[in-house]
Order: C-alpha cells, then sequence, then structure tokens
C-alpha cells in the first residue's frame, strides 16, 4: 500500500503571495490532519478534515484554510504569506480520525517564504 | 509553562546502552503519541496509549495517568535510533507538542 505523499517537497514562495500544498492520504484513509514545524514554535496542530469536513482547528488564523475532496486527498491553502510562514509542513492520514487512530505521516512540504 | 513537557531535551548514549525519555502533561488527555522524527523530516508514529503500556520490538512505552505522565524506553540502543522523539497528547479536540528530545547513540 502507498504511503501518504505531500505535493510539492519544496517551494519558495514570497511575503503577500498565497500558497496550495497537497496530501494524498494512505488508500481507505477518511482522516487527513495537518501539522506546522518550526524551529521556534516546534509542531503545532493545524486542522483535521474527515470525510470532506473539517472536524478539529488548531489555533492560527484565517489565512490558513484547507478542504477535502471526495476522494480523501486535501489540499491547504495559506493566503498572504508572511515570513513567520516558513515552516515545514506535514500531513497525516488515518482510519478514522486521529484521536483514537494511529496517524500515518506523509514527508512534509518545506517552504520558505522570502 | 508549556503544556506538555520532555525531558531530556538532548540524549547522547552509546550503543547498547538502555534509554528512557520523558513526558509530562499538564491538560487532561484522551490519549498520547510517541512519534520519532530522522533528519529530513519524516515523522513515523511509536505508540499511542490512553493507559497502561505497550511494546513493540526494543521501544516500551508507558502512561500513567494519574501522574500526568508517560516515558519511552529503547532497550540495547543503536545508532539508527538516532532521531528526535516527540510527545504529542489529545486535548479535546486539540493536539501539543512537546519540543522533542533529540537521541543520538553513538557505536
Amino acid at each position: 500500500k502507498a504511503g501518504v505523499t505531500q505535493t510539492p517537497r519544496y517551494l519558495i514562495k514570497t511575503r503577500g503571495q498565497q500558497v496550495t500544498l497537497s496530501c494524498s492520504p494512505i488508500s481507505g484513509h477518511r482522516s487527513v490532519s495537518w501539522y506546522q514545524q518550526t524551529p521556534g514554535q516546534g509542531l503545532q496542530f493545524l486542522f483535521e478534515y474527515f470525510s470532506e469536513t473539517q472536524r478539529n482547528k488548531g489555533n492560527f488564523p484565517g489565512r490558513f484554510s484547507g478542504r477535502q475532496f471526495s476522494n480523501s486527498r486535501s489540499e491547504m491553502n495559506v493566503s498572504t504569506l508572511e515570513l513567520g510562514d516558513s515552516a515545514l509542513y506535514l500531513c497525516a492520514s488515518s482510519l478514522g480520525g486521529r484521536i483514537h487512530n494511529e496517524q500515518f505521516f506523509g514527508p512534509g512540504t518545506r517552504l520558505t517564504v522570502l | 509553562k508549556n503544556e506538555v513537557e520532555q525531558s531530556p531535551q538532548n540524549l547522547t548514549a552509546q550503543e547498547g546502552e538502555f534509554i528512557t525519555i520523558n513526558c509530562s502533561y499538564s491538560v487532561g488527555i484522551s490519549a498520547l503519541h510517541w512519534l520519532q522524527q530522522h533528519p529530513g523530516g519524516g515523522i513515523v508514529s511509536l505508540f499511542m496509549l490512553s493507559s497502561g503500556k505497550k511494546k513493540h520490538g526494543r521501544l516500551i512505552a508507558t502512561i500513567n495517568i494519574q501522574e500526568k505522565h508517560s516515558s519511552l524506553h529503547i532497550t540495547a540502543s543503536h545508532p539508527r535510533d538516532s532521531a528526535v522523539y516527540i510527545c504529542a497528547v489529545n486535548n479535546n479536540n486539540d493536539m501539543r507538542f512537546g519540543a522533542g528530545t533529540r537521541l543520538t547513540v553513538k557505536p
């Protein structure tokens, strides 16, 4: 079974631009969660999608949004990029939701904002 | 004060040594996770537990709900165990992470 894939793996953007990141979960997994990792703040939970609905959201501004498609693939969008958005963005999929199920992480997308 | 505290921050061991990494949390949780992150960023979920003890090969994770404390043990450590180990807790609908413990196992 193929693992979680994320595209692109690396991305460079400038302040004010917007970016869309993609995550394809393991086949059959209905939950996709997104995380941001920075040297200063460590790992932080962004949001979780389950069956095309946002189930939970972390403490991030509205510039961070996401969606999930009927095939469980998920996208994350960041608008009006700031320098502080430079980070490793990880997604993880699970069968029935991250609260009670093991999560499988993708390799991440490293975003650099100049 | 962080809601999830890990200790130590850095740990260097000789191959074969027994390793313990600790995690204390201050919030109510429904589950606790131990994650392993290798250089380059890939994360692997090692354990998810809400009570007692779990064992996978040379790795053992325990949790004491009353004391709000969990430990990750590695027996017969090996250089390939070198990684950052992260403790994370499910708190209501949020997930909180520790800062991680960087483990280096020398041959």
